[in-house]
């Protein structure tokens, strides 16, 4: 069965400093793998996609992605964080042969200024 | 703009009663999908279409009708068998290819009067 996990419910970090948001997943087959973003009652925003090729994905407002396949880990990192970045971040997995998309259950990012 | 309008943005329901959520698209996807989101659970899948007049139940499908009469509308129905109804609900949709990303409304909150 496919899973998402995200390890953390909250990151904090200050401003200016590199984040992390971890993700690992389990999935028959290649995965592909995606990231979101949600700011407060609005829907999700798509960030990044890892398919297939270079295993650092770069997505929108300077986000970045690595897949890891031995640790079956896809975390979403930024080399300076901003205070707009602070949302609730959804890591998503989708295998080969199915239309459907399971989440993880969220990391809230809190940015300090 | 090309994007997911979902209606209305709040909603109260009554005891016993159905209500139907809103969700239309203009991005001339095939596939559509329902989610629900309640805090600390991330997204749950209720219903997909992956063209029009066909649909399929999702994960937490119980207590949730919908159709697909036209690509651009797939309205989500709660009826009064849904006992917990009260959640933010969230309408995507997702292009032809395989590897796309879906892409999402604003979401519609319901709340039990």
């Amino acid at each position: 069965a496919q899973s998402v996990a995200q390890p953390e419910d909250q990151v904090n970090v200050a401003e200016g400093n590199p984040l992390t948001v971890k993700c690992t997943y389990s999935v028959s087959g290649n995965p592909y793998l995606f990231w979101y973003v949600q700011y407060p009652n609005r829907g999700l925003q798509f960030l990044l996609k890892y398919i297939t090729g270079d295993n650092l994905v770069k997505g929108s407002y300077g986000f970045e992605a690595e897949f890891n396949k031995s640790q079956t880990s896809f975390h979403l990192k930024k080399p300076s964080a901003l205070v707009s970045d602070s949302a609730l971040y959804f890591c998503a997995v989708r295998g080969y042969n199915t239309d459907k998309l399971i989440f993880g259950t969220g990391t809230r990012l809190q940015v300090f200024p | 703009d090309g994007g997911i309008t979902q209606s209305p943005k709040y909603l109260f329901r009554k005891e016993g009663q159905n209500v139907t959520l809103s969700c239309e698209q203009n991005l001339n996807h095939d596939a559509m999908y329902w989610y629900r989101q309640d805090p600390g659970q991330g997204l749950r899948l209720i219903y997909y279409s992956q063209i029009v007049n066909d649909f399929q139940k999702g994960d937490i499908a119980e207590g949730y009708s919908v159709s697909r009469e036209k690509k651009e509308s797939f309205p989500l129905t709660v009826t009064s068998a849904q006992k917990n109804p009260t959640a933010f609900y969230l309408c995507a949709s997702r292009g032809e290819l395989g590897n796309q990303p879906q892409h999402f409304g604003d979401g519609t909150r319901l709340s039990i009067l």
